[in-house]
């Protein structure tokens, strides 16, 4: 089946440091891909998203780039920010047995952002 | 901007009560989901209904039902709620395009069952 696998977290990172959550995936087909946020207390919301290989997803400051050949789609930031603490989820979605399509998540990595 | 709302942040209830869970969105999104949240296992799939009435079952249906009267509204309902339901539930919702697809999340709602 579908699935998505992510970085455990915590992750803790000093203001100004760079950023990567790592993402793999396992889709028959060919899959879109995203990143959802979480804020506390706040429900998700797309971060960014890539829909074939090769493209670059981008917003806020980071990035991710859909690499069909080892189905990875990390997400990077060059200089994160205390505003960047959060949950974030790497997803894929395929068209469903209903013609819809269908949210794969991972398990999510918590970011902590330490002035 | 789309809204999507849940009709608590928190909710409390006895072992066997039948518990119901409101999402209400604004943008007339034909596609809705109900998911839950749990620690170590990210979003799963509970239910999603892509028309007012239709209804079919996500990846963890068992336990649950739903209800999709009109095109705005997706509910939730434990029909005897257990301990194991004790969960961050969250309601999504999401036009009829294709590729690619985009969902939009409510606040959700904490339910602890005692």
């Amino acid at each position: 089946g579908n699935s998505v696998t992510q970085m455990e977290g915590p992750v803790t990172l000093s203001e100004e440091a760079f950023l990567t959550i790592n993402c793999t995936y396992t889709a028959t087909g060919y899959p879109s891909l995203f990143w959802y946020v979480q804020y506390p207390g706040e429900g998700l919301q797309l971060l960014l998203k890539a829909t074939k290989a090769d493209d670059k997803g981008s917003n806020k400051g980071f990035e991710a780039t859909y690499r069909k050949e080892t189905t990875s789609f990390h997400l990077e930031k060059g200089s994160v920010q205390v505003s960047d603490s959060a949950v974030y989820f790497c997803a894929l979605s395929l068209i469903s047995n209903f013609g819809n399509e269908k949210l794969t998540f991972g398990t999510g990595t918590r970011l902590t952002i330490i002035p | 901007d789309v809204k999507v709302t849940q009709s608590s942040r928190y909710l409390v209830k006895r072992t066997g009560e039948k518990v119901f869970l409101e999402c209400v969105q604004d943008m007339d999104h034909e596609n809705m989901f109900w998911y839950r949240q749990d620690p170590g296992l990210g979003l799963r799939l509970i239910y999603f209904s892509y028309d007012v009435k239709m209804k079919e079952k996500g990846d963890i249906p068992e336990g649950y039902s739903v209800s999709r009267e009109k095109k705005e509204r997706f509910s939730l309902i434990l029909e005897s709620a257990s301990t194991n339901q004790t969960s961050m539930y969250l309601c999504a919702s999401g036009p009829d395009i294709v590729l690619p697809y985009e969902q939009y999340f409510g606040p959700g709602t904490r339910l602890t069952v005692t």
